[in-house]
């Protein structure tokens, strides 16, 4: 069965600091993949989705990046984290090329910058 | 690509009555899908149900079904028989990537 990882679970960094978080996926190949992030509990918005290896699009233009140096593996970054990326991030999974595909999603990271 | 939108920010409702959340959507494709997601306290997001346009027969799953009105663009969920545990915010999806703000029930004991 497909599993997603995600991690840390919980992050406090500093206004300036650098950001990694990782996402795998287990269990199934060529995933699409997605960030997102949810402020304030309320919806999610979309950052990244990639459809293979080194193939990244972007929906918002921020100080966030995101890079899949594997098949599975999706990593988001910021080079120094602003107060506004406080949040709760999510990763997903989707099968390609299925449009009744859900997403899957992981635990989350909340992330809080101060 | 679409936009979805949820209009009720929460809701509240007695436990084992039923409730209906809302969902408006557009879109220009003529075949798509629709999903319902709930997200408990945990945060963990989980698909509760799903719904594909070209079919005119509405989704069900156990007590969770919608209401798919494709040419008013909408899609209602019906919760019957409300429990403690569905108690979470709900949030309806489509184009698969697209969310609206969702909708926070409240179950009342």
């Amino acid at each position: 069965s497909q599993t997603i990882h995600q991690w840390p679970a919980t992050l406090v960094q500093p206004v300036g600091s650098p950001l990694s978080l990782e996402c795998t996926v287990e269990g199934t190949s060529n995933p699409n993949l997605y960030w997102y992030r949810q402020a304030a509990g309320r919806g999610l918005q979309l950052l990244f989705y990639s459809v293979g290896i080194g193939q990244i699009s972007s929906e918002v233009p921020q100080n966030l990046s995101a890079s899949r140096p594997q098949d599975r593996q999706f990593i988001l970054s910021s080079k120094k984290l602003l107060l506004s990326d406080s949040g709760f991030y999510l990763c997903a999974w989707s099968v390609p090329g299925a449009g009744n595909s859900p997403l899957h999603f992981g635990n989350g990271t909340r992330l809080t910058v101060t | 690509a679409q936009t979805v939108t949820q209009s009720q920010p929460e809701m509240s409702v007695q436990e084992a009555e039923t409730v209906t959340l809302s969902c408006t959507y557009d879109t220009s494709e003529s075949d798509y899908y629709l999903f319902w997601y709930k997200q408990p306290p945990s945060r963990q997001m989980i698909l509760v149900i799903r719904q594909e346009a070209y079919k005119q027969q509405n989704a069900t799953e156990n007590r969770f079904s919608v209401n798919f009105q494709k040419a008013a663009k909408s899609i209602s969920l019906k919760i019957s028989d409300s429990q403690l545990g569905d108690a979470a915010m709900y949030f309806c999806a489509g184009d698969k990537i697209i969310f609206g703000k969702g909708t926070r029930l409240h179950i009342l004991p």
